[in-house]
């Protein structure tokens, strides 16, 4: 299967611009997550997707982030205005649930932002 | 919440070497993942341990989840240069709500592995 498609790769942006980072599940996958990784941290969840609603956002800092997943499949995540301290790989993941393995989550490449 | 403490935090070995890394949690773990990852990169699965005592080894690389479930190790034997990278653990965390469950994954610091030639 195809796996976790995120782009872009790499991105350079100066403070208070803007940015948007989009990514393309694996088909069948109905619950999709955002994840930010600070250099030297491990990842830490920024929203969760269930279809097209909202599970958890409670870590998303709403008042510069967004994220949508309007119909279901793909997702994305911008962050307007952009800070030096939102420098960072942004992860997203899809899962399916499997009772006889448990949840199988796939990430994608992530895409690593830069705010300069 | 649950809290993932690894450690070390960074290893340095020469090549050849055997290591392990540990994975600690405040909570008895429901599922327990391994993943490395290249710096800047995704995470590729390494491996998922569910039952307090299980273990599973894929060529050099051994995960083990003790009885209680709340501590795993990751052993790496005669380590090579393509083990480097960085090594998370995360664990699975449910939410009920109306519509049934939702699991997320929350994860520890990472260790970082450097193998010298």
């Amino acid at each position: 299967e195809a796996g976790v498609a995120q782009s872009p790769r790499y991105k350079i942006i100066e403070k208070r611009q803007s940015v948007a980072f989009w990514c393309n599940p694996i088909s069948g996958h109905a619950t999709l997550y955002w994840y930010q990784q600070i250099l030297g941290q491990g990842p830490k969840l920024l929203i969760q997707f269930q279809n097209n609603g909202v599970v958890d956002d409670s870590q998303l800092p709403k008042d510069r982030f967004s994220a949508e997943r309007l119909k279901g499949v793909d997702s994305t995540l911008k962050i307007q205005p952009a800070k030096l301290e939102d420098s960072a790989v942004y992860l997203c993941a899809s899962s399916s649930r499997r009772s006889d393995r448990g949840l199988g989550y796939t990430f994608g490449s992530g895409t690593r932002l830069t705010v300069v | 919440s649950q809290e993932l403490e690894q450690s070390p935090q960074s290893l340095i070995v020469q090549e050849g070497k055997n290591l392990t890394i540990n994975c600690t949690s405040s909570k008895t773990l429901y599922g327990l993942y391994w993943y490395k990852q290249k710096y800047g990169e995704g995470l590729i699965f390494l491996m998922m341990l569910q039952k307090g005592g299980e273990e599973k080894s894929h060529e050099k690389i051994t995960a083990k989840l003790d009885e209680k479930k709340q501590q795993s190790s990751l052993h790496i034997t005669a380590s090579q240069p393509s083990h480097a990278g960085i090594y998370l653990c995360g664990a699975d965390k449910a939410r009920r709500n109306s519509g049934g469950s939702n699991y997320k994954l929350t994860f520890g610091k990472g260790t970082l592995l450097t193998v010298n030639p």
